[in-house]
């Protein structure tokens, strides 16, 4: 059973703290993303990556980094909180191209609010 | 750039009838389309999905079409139950050369089925 996990379900943060967001999958997937969640907008990508050490911009990285150190885990780094970041945060997984299987696999998902 | 357009945004239906929700793409590199239900509160789950090289495939009440000459794919729910009240999200994946992968999302479509 393919498991995702996101380190809070809730998180407060002010204006200007720097915050980090963990996200850790079981499935030694290759291929691990960090999406924000908006109403009427869908989700939208904000890094990902493909490899350990490696990361590629998504659609809107600005005001974000990522670290992915190890496989399994894939952080997201908000530098200095706006209160624009105020969102829900969803990690995903997913095993490279050419295994049987590709599907993206979410965590349940981390609701920030900056104030 | 990549674009998924989906619609429409709010749809409502009673208990048996069907609903058809559609997206259109950009990006004709684009060769895998899933679909995602997400109920509330909850992550986002697969529950169907289809490859460029099909028109077209069905698992008992959904069915997803696609015609790629027109950059548009379909799902279609047939003999809808209230639990299939969720807002369900069109995707298309993008390869990229090292075999890494990107989805687009839709902005989302917010389906309440009503006894």
């Amino acid at each position: 059973d393919v498991k995702v996990t996101q380190s809070s379900r809730y998180l407060v943060k002010r204006t200007g703290e720097k915050v980090f967001l963990e996200c850790v999958q079981d499935m030694d997937h290759e291929n691990m993303f960090w999406y924000r969640q908006d109403p009427g907008l869908g989700l939208r990508l904000i890094y990902f990556s493909y490899d350990v050490k490696m990361k590629e911009k998504g659609d809107i990285p600005e005001g974000y980094s990522v670290s992915r150190e190890k496989k399994e885990r894939f952080s997201l780094i908000l530098e200095s909180a706006s209160t624009n970041q105020t969102s829900m945060y969803l990690c995903a997984s997913s095993p490279r191209v050419g295994r049987l299987y590709n599907e993206q696999f979410f965590g349940p998902g981390t609701r920030l609010t900056v104030l | 750039g990549e674009n998924v357009e989906q619609h429409p945004s709010t749809l409502s239906v009673q208990e048996g009838d069907s609903a058809v929700i559609k997206c259109t793409y950009s990006d004709s590199a684009s060769n895998y389309f899933p679909w995602y239900k997400q109920e509330l509160g909850k992550r986002p789950q697969l529950i169907i999905d289809i490859r460029s090289n099909v028109g077209e495939k069905k698992d008992q009440r959904i069915a997803v079409t696609l015609n790629k000459t027109a950059k548009h794919f379909s799902l279609h729910i047939t003999e809808t139950q209230p639990e299939d009240s969720a807002v369900y999200f069109c995707a298309a994946r993008r390869l990229f050369s090292g075999g890494y992968n990107k989805l687009i999302f839709g902005a989302g479509t917010r389906l309440a089925v009503h006894p």
